[in-house]
């Protein structure tokens, strides 16, 4: 099973509201990433977490706050974004953090309005 | 720091011909290379990787990349491509032994015509 599920599919929040997305993995992977796209823009790096510690923060502005709960989920939690901030947001997994193939999910396809 | 080129933004072929979407990188490091295709709406799925061992490696649908370290270059192929080809196509890297970073190339549209 090399599957990363993430939830919502679709998420359409105003920039006052709180909003979290879920990714979750159950292939005992111990990396786990999440990512932003821009329309025809290859994904950018946001966070990394190894052993669910937070190892990578790519200047990431802090109305973006990441959370690993456990080795099987991640989260990501927004508050008072920018309409620039609407994408799809990726989480990915792999077996270690240095090196090791990225299996990703289907995304959270997000609007701020 | 590593870098990726993927030559073509847009690669428009006929189905059934042949197509190669081209990638070369950057590091004073030795690399993994992988490919990720990615089609509309949905997340980015791993097509092939090149860790270590044969230099030509394939795919379940037919693709294959060869990893070329004189040349720096991981393009991939397929020999008679379908409608069903059409995507988006990332070609990566990460540092062996090192970062947890996979850098991308910008991506190749491949549009497969009637």
């Amino acid at each position: 099973d090399t599957e990363v599920t993430q939830t919502p599919k679709h998420l359409v929040m105003g920039m006052t509201n709180k909003k979290s997305l879920k990714c979750e993995q159950h292939m005992g992977h111990r990396a786990m990433y999440w990512y932003k796209q821009k329309a025809k823009k290859p994904p950018e790096l946001m966070f990394v977490y190894s052993y669910e510690k937070l190892s990578i923060n790519e200047s990431v502005p802090s109305r973006f706050s990441p959370e690993c709960p456990n080795s099987s989920l991640l989260n990501l939690h927004l508050h008072a974004l920018q309409p620039e901030d609407s994408a799809l947001y990726l989480c990915a997994s792999s077996l270690h953090s240095q090196g090791w193939e990225q299996y990703f999910g289907p995304g959270t396809r997000l609007t701020v309005t | 720091a590593q870098s990726v080129t993927q030559l073509d933004s847009q690669v428009p072929v006929f189905e059934e011909a042949p197509v190669e979407l081209r990638c070369n990188y950057s590091s004073s490091v030795s690399v993994y290379l992988f490919w990720y295709v990615q089609y509309p709406n949905q997340g980015l799925q791993l097509l092939l990787k090149y860790l270590s061992g044969s230099t030509l490696v394939e795919s379940i649908n037919g693709f294959e990349a060869e990893f070329n370290k004189s040349q720096t270059s991981f393009h991939l192929r397929k020999p008679s491509v379908h409608i069903s080809d059409t995507a988006e196509y990332f070609c990566a890297v990460s540092l062996q032994g090192g970062s947890e970073k996979l850098v991308f190339g910008k991506g190749t549209k491949l549009t497969v015509n009637p």
